[in-house]
């Protein structure tokens, strides 16, 4: 069974300029998350989707952050325009459901805003 | 609001044993997952506690106390792999909070 794929695995890109990531979850997976993780800290969690719906999106800082799945499977997130304070691994994450305490993380996309 | 707090940093001896605290504060608390993150990689699902008491699964075992608001996790025969960081998160609400993880230095 594949796990999760995100791509890019790194990017790096000038202030001001956009950005943004894509993952596709564990198939059948109905739930997905985008957390950041900046060094040294543990993941802080930025979206989650029950398939096309975000349910909870309170964490997303929403003047520059979006995301997107718009058919319940993989999903987008988008940075315009990213800041210095940007610069963390971006990572995406899946459950069966909501009510499943196993989330299955990819690899994440390390982002570094010069 | 939420948080977990372990320890920054544990080292141990190969063969050894090593707990790892983790303290909580949340609220409509449901349960205690565990990660573990190589640098440079995912966190992988290691185990999750819903009820008190001792889960075991292989070298690991996690413990949770919801009346001292207190788990850990509890790593046994210690191999050089298990160096990595591991970090707590409480499930609340369907929300998932996560500690600051704790790094554990593995010596031969």
């Amino acid at each position: 069974e594949a796990g999760v794929v995100q791509s890019p695995r790194y990017k790096i890109i000038e202030k001001k300029q956009p950005v943004a990531f894509w993952c596709n979850p564990i198939s059948g997976h109905n739930t997905l998350y985008w957390y950041l993780q900046n060094l040294g800290q543990g993941p802080e969690l930025l979206i989650r989707y029950e398939n096309e719906e975000a349910v909870d999106d309170s964490q997303l800082p929403k003047d520059r952050f979006s995301a997107e799945r718009l058919k319940g499977v993989d999903s987008t997130l988008k940075i315009q325009p990213a800041e210095l304070g940007d610069s963390a691994v971006y990572l995406c994450a899946s459950s069966l459901s909501t009510e499943e305490e196993t989330q299955y993380f990819g690899p994440g996309t390390r982002l570094l805003v010069l | 609001g939420q948080s977990l707090e372990q320890p920054s940093e544990v080292t141990a001896v190969e063969g050894a044993i090593v707990q790892i605290n983790c303290t909580y504060q949340t609220s409509g608390f449901y349960g205690l997952s565990w990660y573990q993150q190589h640098d440079g990689g995912a966190p992988t699902f290691l185990s999750y506690n819903a009820l008190d008491g001792l889960e075991e699964t292989g070298r690991f075992s996690s413990f949770l106390s919801r009346s001292d608001s207190y788990g850990y996790l509890l790593l046994q025969e210690l191999q050089m792999k298990d160096s990595a960081s591991y970090f707590c998160a409480g499930h609340n609400f369907n929300k998932f909070y996560f500690g600051s993880g704790t790094k554990l230095n593995v010596k031969p």
